[in-house]
C-alpha cells in the first residue's frame, strides 16, 4: 500500500517551452503533497507544499509563476515547470501524505526533466 | 522497468535497538546508491555507494552494497529517539538517471 507515481520518468524539452510533471498517489488519499528538486552534491529541496482545493505554499526563493503547482483532486498533484530553461534541468521529486498515514510521506520516483 | 523498493515500509524499535533497513534496485546500467534521511524540510543526504563490499559508516549508521543482488542496507546502532525519520534510497543509473524508494518511516520509541 501506499503506492506515489510520477509521470513522466523523464523528460527532455526545447528552451522557452512549459512541461508538466504529475504526481499520483496511488492508494491512499494524499491531503498533502510536497514537491523537491535536487541540486549539486545530491542534496534536496522542499519546493513547495500543496494541500488539496488550496493553493500551494512555496519555499523562499522559488518563483510561483515559473513553478506551477496544482493539487485538484485527492490523488493527483502536478508540477509545471513554464518557460523552461537549462537551468531547470534537474530531477523533480513529489511525496505525499493522507490522513490515514499519520506524519509519514511517501515517495514518488521521481522526474528527470532535461531543457536543451 | 526501473524500480527501487524498499522494506520495510515502516518500523517501529525501542531506544538502544538496531536497524536494518533494505533496497534493493532493478535498474539498466547501474551507476550508484544514495541513502537519504527525511525529518524536516527535505531529504538530508547520508551515503553514497557505488562499490560492492564495502562499508560506509558514518557515526551510527552504516551502509553497504552488495550488487551480485542489487541491493544495498543501512544500519542503524544504539538507535536513539533523533532517528527517527523516513529513509529514503535511491538508484543513479544511465548517464544520470535516478529513481528514488518509497521510504522505510522509522519510529524509535524511549
Amino acid at each position: 500500500g501506499a503506492v506515489v507515481s510520477q509521470h513522466p520518468s523523464w523528460v527532455i524539452c526545447k528552451s522557452g517551452t512549459s512541461v508538466k510533471i504529475e504526481c499520483r498517489s496511488l492508494d491512499f488519499q494524499a491531503t498533502t503533497m510536497f514537491w523537491y528538486r535536487q541540486f549539486p552534491k545530491q542534496s534536496l529541496m522542499l519546493m513547495a507544499t500543496s494541500n488539496e482545493g488550496s493553493k500551494a505554499t512555496y519555499e523562499q526563493g522559488v518563483e510561483k509563476d515559473k513553478f506551477l503547482i496544482n493539487h485538484a483532486s485527492l490523488t493527483l498533484s502536478t508540477l509545471t515547470v513554464t518557460s523552461a530553461h537549462p537551468e531547470d534541468s534537474s530531477f523533480y521529486i513529489c511525496s505525499a501524505r493522507g490522513t490515514n498515514q499519520g506524519d509519514t510521506q511517501y515517495f514518488g520516483p521521481g522526474t528527470r526533466l532535461t531543457v536543451l | 522497468e526501473d524500480k527501487v523498493v524498499q522494506s520495510p515500509l515502516s518500523l517501529v524499535v525501542h531506544e538502544g535497538d538496531t536497524v536494518t533497513l533494505n533496497c534493493s534496485y532493478e535498474v539498466t546500467n547501474f551507476r550508484s546508491l544514495l541513502w537519504y534521511k527525511q525529518e524536516k524540510k527535505a531529504p538530508t543526504f547520508l551515503f553514497m555507494l557505488t562499490s560492492s563490499g564495502i562499508e560506509k559508516k558514518s557515526g551510527r549508521l552504516s551502509s553497504i552494497l552488495d550488487k551480485k543482488e542489487l541491493s544495498s542496507i543501512l544500519n542503524i546502532t544504539a538507535t536513539q529517539t533523533g532517528d527517527s525519520a523516513i529513509y529514503l534510497c535511491a538508484a543513479r543509473y544511465n548517464n544520470n538517471d535516478m529513481r528514488f524508494g518509497a521510504g522505510t518511516r522509522l519510529t524509535v520509541k524511549p
